[in-house]
């Protein structure tokens, strides 16, 4: 089992509609839960990050977790063609600062 | 510089050369990591350093991999004897602190082994 899946494929959403990314994680000594968004040829930036159960919200983004699940998942509401990106699911376990990612989900958004 | 840098930002080798990347972390940041990200792949840990701790090589490839920190500041990674399989994005990341802290990422060196 990998430590970090996004299994989806690439998700087409229209714009100003919900685009939804799911990540599960196999450590449930995971402690911080981070999205990446990564534009094509460009390096990983910050979009959020989220410590405790439940959803935390910034700007058009939600990002919502269960650790009972082992799942994080990612809502961009309104999504724009600016939001079209790969977005990478990255975890970190307590006492290990590394960062596990997933292979990033692809989103499309069709104007 | 408000954030990180890397250079080179492009690096074609040949074969069997030795090559040389740098990562000049954001101010202040005492802890430093690198990844490698390839084609259509997610990234891959390497290595990580703490202030003056020993630091953390368990994702270094194989023993042609090695990453060094000067001053608690600028690191360079060094790959000997480049291999094909070696092409790839290098990116560095740093980070306040250790202990979950948020991880800001360079601009990365595209690496082409030929």
């Amino acid at each position: 089992q990998k430590e970090v899946e996004q299994n989806s494929g690439p998700l087409s959403v229209p714009e100003g509609a919900i685009a939804s990314l799911n990540c599960t994680y196999s450590d449930r000594g995971s402690q911080s839960f981070f999205w990446y968004r990564q534009y094509s040829g460009k390096s990983p930036e910050l979009i959020m990050f989220i410590y405790s159960n439940g959803d935390k919200e910034d700007g058009r983004f939600t990002a919502q977790l269960n650790k009972a699940s082992q799942y994080v998942s990612l809502l961009i509401r309104d999504s724009q063609p600016s939001d079209s990106a790969t977005y990478l699911c990255a975890v970190n376990r307590q006492g290990n600062n590394r960062l596990a990612f997933g292979k990033g989900n692809q989103v499309v958004v069709i104007p | 510089g408000a954030g990180v840098s890397q250079s080179p930002s492009n690096k074609v080798t040949e074969k069997g050369k030795d090559v040389e990347l740098r990562c000049d972390p954001i101010s202040g940041h005492t802890a430093l990591y690198w990844y490698r990200q390839s084609l259509g792949q997610g990234l891959e840990f390497l290595i990580y350093f703490q202030g003056n701790s020993a630091p953390d090589k368990s994702g270094l490839p194989s023993d042609r991999f090695s990453a060094e920190r000067t001053g608690g500041s600028v690191s360079t990674l060094t790959i000997q004897r480049t291999q094909q399989e070696d092409s790839a994005v290098y990116l560095c990341a740093s980070s306040l602190g250790a202990k979950q802290e948020t991880q800001y990422f360079g601009p990365g060196t595209r690496l082409l082994v030929l």
